[in-house]
């Protein structure tokens, strides 16, 4: 079975400066890796995905995320911050079979952005 | 488009009280995900259909816990007697079968239950 793991529950940084959120996944085949955004009292909103080709993949927002297959990782980076990025970030790999298509979650990182 | 419609968005209520939420996804999806997010588990995957066929209900948490799709724009879960541990924000997606290389799973925004 597929697993998420999101290391870091709770991350602060200074508007600005740059952004890394670890993920990390198991999963016996090449994965479909994405990340969602979560505002407060929101669901949740897909900020890119990867499923094959080139492992850089770019997304709204300005996020960007690099999928490592030989350390099973789907990190989450941005350059620079804004506060309104304040949020929460899930990590989670999908499984495509004949009958359906299903997310597994990380547990989330929740950023924090001091001004 | 109208996106995934979910009710109520909030509810409290006393334990031992059936609840009730609702779901409408978007026309056209035909896959359904019901999630439960705590803050101690994250976001677990309770149960979802395909086609309002059950497909995996593995994730529900016990006899308490049920849901039904009779129709392709409606689904229900329901929780009978409801208890204050069952207290958390139960999140409704629709996506199409066969989607993820499009990588979207649309979500409600979601019905927070407080069990009191």
């Amino acid at each position: 079975a597929q697993s998420v793991t999101q290391p870091d529950i709770h991350i602060t940084v200074s508007e600005g400066a740059s952004l890394e959120l670890r993920c990390n996944y198991s999963y016996g085949a090449t994965p479909y890796l994405f990340w969602y955004v979560q505002s407060p009292g929101q669901g949740l909103q897909l900020l890119l995905k990867y499923f094959s080709g080139d492992t850089l993949v770019q997304g709204i927002k300005g996020f960007e995320a690099e999928f490592k297959r030989s350390q099973s990782s789907f990190n989450l980076r941005k350059p620079s911050v804004h506060w309104s990025d304040a949020a929460e970030y899930f990590c989670a790999v999908g499984v495509d079979t004949g009958t359906a298509s299903k997310l597994t979650f990380g547990t989330g990182t929740r950023l924090q952005v001091t001004l | 488009d109208a996106g995934v419609i979910q009710s109520p968005r909030h509810e409290v209520t006393e334990m031992g009280q059936e609840v009730t939420l609702r779901c409408k996804p978007i026309s056209g999806h035909n896959s359904l995900f019901w999630y439960r997010q705590t803050m101690m588990r994250g976001l677990e995957l309770l149960i979802y259909f395909n086609n309002n066929v059950p497909i995996d209900d593995s994730g529900m948490p016990e006899d308490r816990f049920s849901a039904k799709m009779p129709n392709a724009s409606f689904s229900t879960l329901k929780i009978q007697p409801s208890e204050p541990r069952d207290s958390a924000v139960y999140f409704c997606a629709s996506s199409l079968v066969g989607s993820l290389r499009t990588g979207e799973l649309f979500f409600g925004e979601g019905s927070r239950l407080t069990v009191l």
